[in-house]
This record gives structure tokens, C-alpha cells and sequence, in this order.
């Protein structure tokens, strides 16, 4: 079993639509949970960063952790084609040594108009 | 400020070859992470490096290696290249290492075995 699981997809979804991305992880270990955005043929660049259990909302996105059911989420509001991209949760265990980032599969979203 | 580049940006090599991947990251920033991206393991942590020292190491053979030059810049080689080694290879930078840092990722090298 991978410590990030993540359903790869892919997810389509109209344009304005709520898109909702989720990852379950197992080790009680892990403090720190970020969503990367990647866009073809380009490297991961970091979305939302959120430590522990709790809400945190950017513009558009909103990141959810709820560590009693070891789940991460990843809400896209009112959605973009310029949305259309792979996300991946990661997730740092605070003892896991340094930068060891340990990613889920990647959900490839596509945002048709 | 100059993200994070590396070079080359694609490679084709034979199995049995090696290979050496170079890794810039952004001004200031010391330490430096290797990962490897394929369609069915996903992003997979190679090594990490912090004033020219390996801290960190994920689980692959030996074949991988790195190092970090004093300008904290960084290469990884893979000797005796594997037809499975064919993945995009990424570089992320932060200023030390701590887990509340941001990596920031390169674009990648592209490396094909055939």
C-alpha cells in the first residue's frame, strides 16, 4: 500500500463547475500536506501548504485536512480551462528528514468550456 | 529571480550507458531534491542534498548517485542505465530543507533508454 493514495482519473469537468480532488494517507506521521499543480511538460509548482488539521482557502482554492481520517482535499471553486492540469498531494512527515516529499498518483483534471 | 533550471532538457541513451543530470536551483536557496517521475510509480523522492552533503536518500539501487558542488548547484548520474529508468527527472530547491519550506521545482529532464 502507497503511504499517498490518489486517484489518478482523469476528471472532466465544465467550466464554472465545483471540482472536488481528494488523497487518503497512512502514517500518523505526517504533519505537513501541500497540493502541487503541474502543467504539461512542466515540473510541479506548489498550490496550497497547510500543517496539520484544518481549512485554508486561496482565491479559488480551498485545502482540507482532516487527520482523525487521514484525508486531504483539494476544492476548486468555480472552475478555469486554464485549470486543466495534474494535481498532487504530497505530504512531509515532521521527522522524515529533509525535503523527503512523498506524493500521491496525480489527478489529472481537464476543464472543458 | 531565475527559477529553478536544469539541463539537458531531453536525453536518449542505450541501456547500459550512463548518464549525468544537471540541476541549477534559485539564488540562495542550499538545498536541493532529486525526484523521478514515472506514469505508474508517480513522483519518487531520489536524494537530497545540503552543502554538498547528502542528508536524506529514497529507496533506489545504488545506480543513482548525486552531488552538490560548493554554488549549491547539482548533478545526478545513473550508471548502467535500465530500460525502467526511462522518467522525467525533477530538481526542487528550498533555502535549507525544513518541512515548512517551499520547494520549488525545475522543469525537468526528460530521459529516454532505449
Amino acid at each position: 500500500q502507497k503511504e499517498v493514495e490518489q486517484d489518478p482519473g482523469p476528471l472532466s469537468v465544465p467550466e464554472g463547475a465545483i471540482v472536488s480532488l481528494n488523497c487518503t494517507y497512512s502514517n500518523s506521521a505526517f504533519q505537513y500536506f501541500m497540493w502541487y499543480r503541474q502543467y504539461s511538460r512542466k515540473g510541479p509548482e506548489l498550490l496550497m501548504y497547510t500543517y496539520s488539521s484544518g481549512n485554508k482557502e486561496d482565491g479559488r482554492f480551498t485545502a482540507q485536512v482532516d487527520k482523525s481520517s487521514k484525508y486531504i482535499s483539494l476544492f476548486i471553486r468555480d472552475s478555469q480551462p486554464s485549470d486543466s492540469a495534474t494535481y498532487l498531494c504530497a505530504s512531509h512527515p515532521l521527522s522524515g528528514g529533509y525535503n523527503k516529499l512523498i506524493f500521491g498518483a496525480g489527478t489529472r483534471l481537464a476543464v472543458h468550456p | 529571480k531565475a527559477g529553478v533550471t536544469q539541463t539537458p532538457r531531453y536525453l536518449i541513451k542505450t541501456r547500459g550507458q550512463q548518464v549525468t543530470l544537471s540541476c541549477s536551483p534559485i539564488s540562495g536557496h542550499r538545498s536541493v531534491s532529486w525526484y523521478q517521475q514515472t506514469p505508474g510509480q508517480g513522483l519518487q523522492f531520489l536524494f537530497e542534498y545540503f552543502s554538498e552533503t547528502q542528508r536524506n536518500k529514497g529507496n533506489f539501487p545504488g545506480r543513482f548517485s548525486g552531488r552538490q558542488f560548493s554554488n549549491s548547484r547539482s548533478e545526478m548520474n545513473v550508471s548502467t542505465l535500465e530500460l525502467g529508468d526511462s522518467a522525467l527527472y525533477l530538481c526542487a530547491s528550498s533555502l535549507s530543507g525544513g518541512p515548512q519550506e517551499t520547494q520549488y521545482f525545475g522543469p525537468g529532464t526528460r530521459l529516454l533508454v532505449l
